[in-house]
């Protein structure tokens, strides 16, 4: 079946530097990445949507400058937390879509962003 | 815009017991429907979907789903629970057509006991 790899699992770092989370799809194309944020015994947040080549579509009151996304193939696509702060801190998580939707959503094992 | 209410926040049950757990949602057009399970410390998976058909869906895991269009619900049912199927469970729906994301319930812990 489709399998998404997300990395790292968890990460710890200081207030104001950058954080980037990676997933990759490892047997199909993923068209299409959705970038979720959880926070504790919350839902699913929905943060952004990108598709392959095209510049990500955020959801209302996600700041695109602080998060920064890349889909620039179709086996990958980055999110990049700059100068992160702790609030910041969450449960990060991607999911991927291929075009024909054959795989469904396939979702990261999520990545546990601590930031001091 | 959709949203998704999972009524139950944590559930504790033992084993054998069997199992219902509530999703509704708001939408007012055809949607996609989907329970997810989250095994601690595991990514998410999916349980069931429904899209169209038979409204009462069987999935893995022993697990099933009815959907009751005129209640907009989409409850996830076991007959009989085993001490593995403790982990947190997820409804989601999305928009009918297009590549459109899921939008989550906030979850429901299942906890199972001995």
């Amino acid at each position: 079946g489709a399998v998404v790899s997300q990395h790292p699992s968890w990460v710890i770092c200081k207030s104001g530097t950058s954080v980037k989370i990676e997933c990759r799809s490892l047997d199909f194309q993923a068209t299409t990445m959705f970038w979720y944020r959880q926070f504790p015994k919350q839902s699913l947040m929905l943060m952004a949507t990108s598709n392959e080549g095209s510049k990500a579509t955020y959801e209302q009151g996600v700041e695109k400058d602080k998060f920064l996304i890349n889909h620039a193939s179709l086996t990958l696509s980055t999110l990049t937390v700059t100068s992160a702060h702790p609030e910041d801190s969450s449960f990060y998580i991607c999911s991927a879509r291929d075009k024909g939707g054959f795989y469904g959503y396939t979702f990261g094992s999520g990545t546990r962003l601590t930031v001091v | 815009a959709q949203s998704v209410s999972q009524h139950n926040h944590h559930v504790i049950l033992s084993e054998a017991a069997s199992l219902e757990l509530g999703c509704n949602y708001s939408y007012g057009g055809t949607v996609n429907l989907f329970w997810y399970v989250q095994y601690p410390g595991q990514h998410l998976q999916l349980l069931l979907k429904y899209f169209s058909g038979d409204p009462l869906v069987k999935g893995i895991k022993g697990f099933e789903a009815e959907f009751i269009k005129s209640k907009f619900s989409f409850n996830l049912r076991k007959p009989s629970v085993q001490w593995s199927d403790t982990a947190e469970y997820f409804c989601a729906v999305n928009a009918w057509s297009g590549n459109t994301p899921l939008v989550f319930g906030k979850g429901t812990r299942l906890s199972v006991i001995a």
